[in-house]
């Protein structure tokens, strides 16, 4: 069954709106999930690393004040892309590891479409 | 610089033919490779996987091979059926980290 729920799985709005991604781990707590971001074509590039009660842990080039992570509980993430603009527009997408010796799983993404 | 690289944006194949997805890695440093496969809408769903202990990992109709001289591996899908069609993902790892690299995705078509 999924591991991981991600909502919403579309989003359309316009340019200067702030949008909400939710990621939840399902029936296990999750001291870690990572954001990522595809563009078309493109590979999935990994944005953040959320961490339950402590700062996000962004990659170089991702700029945190305009994605803002909050991981507060073992089970929920949420990515905030913070007044988008349409350079924004692109698939997110977040995953967890149930454990150190399983791979990742991946949510079923959000696409996000800026006017 | 793409440190994971897929060359082959798409791959067409008969359905009971075998499907050899490609990738290969400029890291010497990584030491776990996934693959996975993405169908339209949904994310990832895992594969298969291989430790650079080994050469070889097989799981059904799916191995994959690792040559670690050669800093390639490759998925062999046999046989290839219609519900193989998706875009597949090779991702690399190091030990000690849980960050993923993956390469662009290649795009398999399996032809009934």
């Amino acid at each position: 069954g999924a591991v991981v729920s991600q909502h919403p799985s579309w989003v359309i709005c316009k340019s200067g709106t702030s949008v909400k991604i939710e990621c939840r781990s399902l029936d296990f707590q999750a001291t870690t999930m990572f954001w990522y971001r595809q563009f078309p074509k493109q590979s999935l590039m990994l944005m953040a690393t959320s961490n339950e009660g402590s700062k996000a842990t962004y990659e170089q080039g991702v700029e945190k004040d305009k994605f803002l992570i909050n991981h507060a509980s073992l089970t929920l993430s949420t990515l905030t892309v913070t007044s988008a603009h349409p350079e924004d527009s692109s698939f997110y997408i977040c995953s967890v590891r149930t454990d150190s010796n399983q791979p990742q799983h991946f949510g079923d993404g959000t696409r996000l479409s800026i006017l | 610089d793409q440190q994971v690289k897929q060359n082959s944006p798409s791959l067409s194949v008969q359905e009971g033919r075998i499907s050899i997805l490609n990738c290969d890695y400029t890291n010497s440093m990584f030491d776990y490779f996934l693959w996975y496969k993405k169908y339209p809408a949904e994310g990832p769903t895992f594969l298969i996987s291989i430790s650079s202990i080994k050469d070889k990992n097989e799981d059904g109709r799916f191995t994959v091979f690792l040559n670690k001289s050669a800093k390639h591996l490759s998925l062999h899908i046999v046989p290839s059926q219609p519900g193989d069609s998706a875009v597949y993902f090779c991702a690399a790892g190091r030990g000690g980290s849980e960050k993923l690299v993956f390469g662009k995705g290649t795009k398999l078509t399996v032809n009934p």
